[in-house]
């Protein structure tokens, strides 16, 4: 496996289940991103993890919650989500030195998440 | 972050040059000029990136005009493979937050 991987690919869940999304880096980076990007809206940062510590959370409703247990991995946590949170979830990861951002962010491919 | 301005949409012929213009009026000294692409449902891509001085990769060159309130990319053969969403973003280098801020793009048709 290269780059960052997503899995799963698509995901439809009712609004009382619980899922996970994974994400896993092969790139050697320390730091892992959710993003969350809905039909013809930009891309919205939700989570950052600097270290495997969160150092950003924009103001995400707490029925997502990230769980990132070592630098290569990083999990989104989901339940009793709404239908307007069908969106594609796109996971990416950096370097980063010194505790400053770099300049490229790597993508993976995103779950397709449809919340009936 | 400063804010950019992108065409909603361009067309380009296979094997032509693309031009995708972007401007960015309030750019401050220390801030960079980035570019990603997204193609239709997949991550998005970096391409590029550039301070003051223009830049060449095997993806695409970019160029920077010297009062840095604009900029252009360009694919010199495009393909269409290329036809995506384009993102040019401004944001600072290695320092700041982490965050990059996605505006809406320009969405790039390439025509056989």
């Amino acid at each position: 496996e290269t780059g960052v991987t997503q899995t799963p690919r698509h995901l439809v869940m009712g609004m009382t289940n619980k899922k996970s999304l994974k994400c896993e880096q092969h790139l050697g980076h320390n730091a892992m991103y959710w993003y969350k990007q809905s039909a013809k809206k930009p891309l919205e940062l939700m989570f950052v993890y600097n270290f495997k510590e969160q150092t950003e959370n924009n103001s995400v409703p707490s029925r997502f919650s990230p769980e990132c247990p070592n630098s290569s991995h990083l999990f989104l946590h989901l339940h009793t989500l709404q239908p307007e949170d069908s969106a594609l979830y796109l996971c990416a990861s950096s370097q980063v030195q010194g505790g400053q951002g770099s300049y490229e962010q790597y993508f993976g491919p995103g779950t397709r998440l449809t919340v009936t | 972050d400063a804010k950019t301005t992108q065409p909603t949409s361009m067309d380009c012929a296979e094997g032509r040059a693309a031009n995708l213009p972007c401007n960015h009026s309030t750019i401050s000294g220390n801030e960079y000029v980035y570019w990603y692409r997204q193609i239709h449902s997949q991550g998005p891509q970096y391409i590029i990136h550039g301070l003051k001085n223009n830049e060449t990769n095997e993806m695409a060159s970019l160029i920077i005009t010297e009062d840095r309130k604009s900029s252009t990319l360009i694919l010199p053969h495009a393909t269409l493979r290329d036809t995506a969403v384009y993102y040019c973003i401004v944001r600072l280098g290695r320092a700041g937050s982490y965050q990059l801020t996605f505006g809406k793009g320009t969405k790039l048709s390439v025509i056989p």
